[in-house]
């Protein structure tokens, strides 16, 4: 496996389920980002995690929960979501965080359906 | 507040060249990326700019007028596979990253 890899690609989920999105990158970094993409609108940073650590929250919500167990993983979990978080949700590593940060690297996403 | 602005659609023929451009209004700058988007897909970089100036890369071109708030990434010799999104993104004062809406490019044979 080489890059950032997310599972599942596809989730259907009603809006009292729990689910959770997972990412796994094998580039050796050491900053690993959630974003949430919806159609014609500009990504959105949700969580960054550096060396392991949240370093930031973009005021979402707390339907939303992240974990970081090591700088090779992230989780996204899911709970109780309603239809407008239904979007692309796509996993980024780079090296560094912020000043010396490298472009960052995206996984393929999972594509969310809340119904 | 920031933002970026790039045309929402353009369409192409195959073999030409075509411009996507990029606005920008943010708090500071430190540096400005392109990155390529195919449906379905992760988006992948194109290029970084962060002086005034073009930067050549096979097909691919990005220009930079920071004074302007302006890039532009060039395609030549347009190839079906060169249909997708290309999204600009600027880093701003904080090292934070401010993206645009993406572009989808549509080539016709």
């Amino acid at each position: 496996e080489t890059g950032v890899t997310q599972t599942p690609r596809h989730l259907v989920m009603g809006m009292t389920n729990k689910k959770s999105l997972k990412c796994e990158q094998h580039l050796g970094h050491n900053a690993m980002y959630w974003y949430k993409q919806s159609a014609k609108k500009p990504l959105e940073l949700m969580f960054v995690y550096s060396l392991e650590e949240r370093v930031e929250n973009n005021s979402v919500p707390s339907r939303f929960s992240p974990e970081c167990p090591n700088s090779s993983h992230l989780f996204l979990h899911l709970h109780t979501l309603q239809p407008e978080d239904s979007a692309l949700y796509l996993c980024a590593s780079s090296q560094g965080y912020g000043r010396g940060s490298t472009e960052a690297f995206f996984g393929q996403g999972t594509r969310l359906t809340v119904v | 507040g920031q933002n970026i602005d790039q045309p929402t659609e353009m369409t192409a023929t195959e073999g030409a060249i075509v411009q996507i451009n990029c606005t920008y209004q943010t708090s500071g700058f430190n540096g400005l990326f392109w990155y390529q988007q195919h449906a379905g897909e992760a988006p992948t970089f194109l290029s970084y700019n962060v002086l005034d100036g073009l930067e050549e890369k096979g097909r691919f071109s990005s220009f930079l007028s920071r004074s302007k708030g302006y890039s532009y990434l060039l395609l030549k010799e347009l190839q079906m596979k060169d249909s997708a999104s290309y999204l600009c993104a600027v880093r701003d004062s904080n090292y934070q990253l401010i993206w645009g809406a993406g572009t989808k490019l549509i080539i016709k044979p």
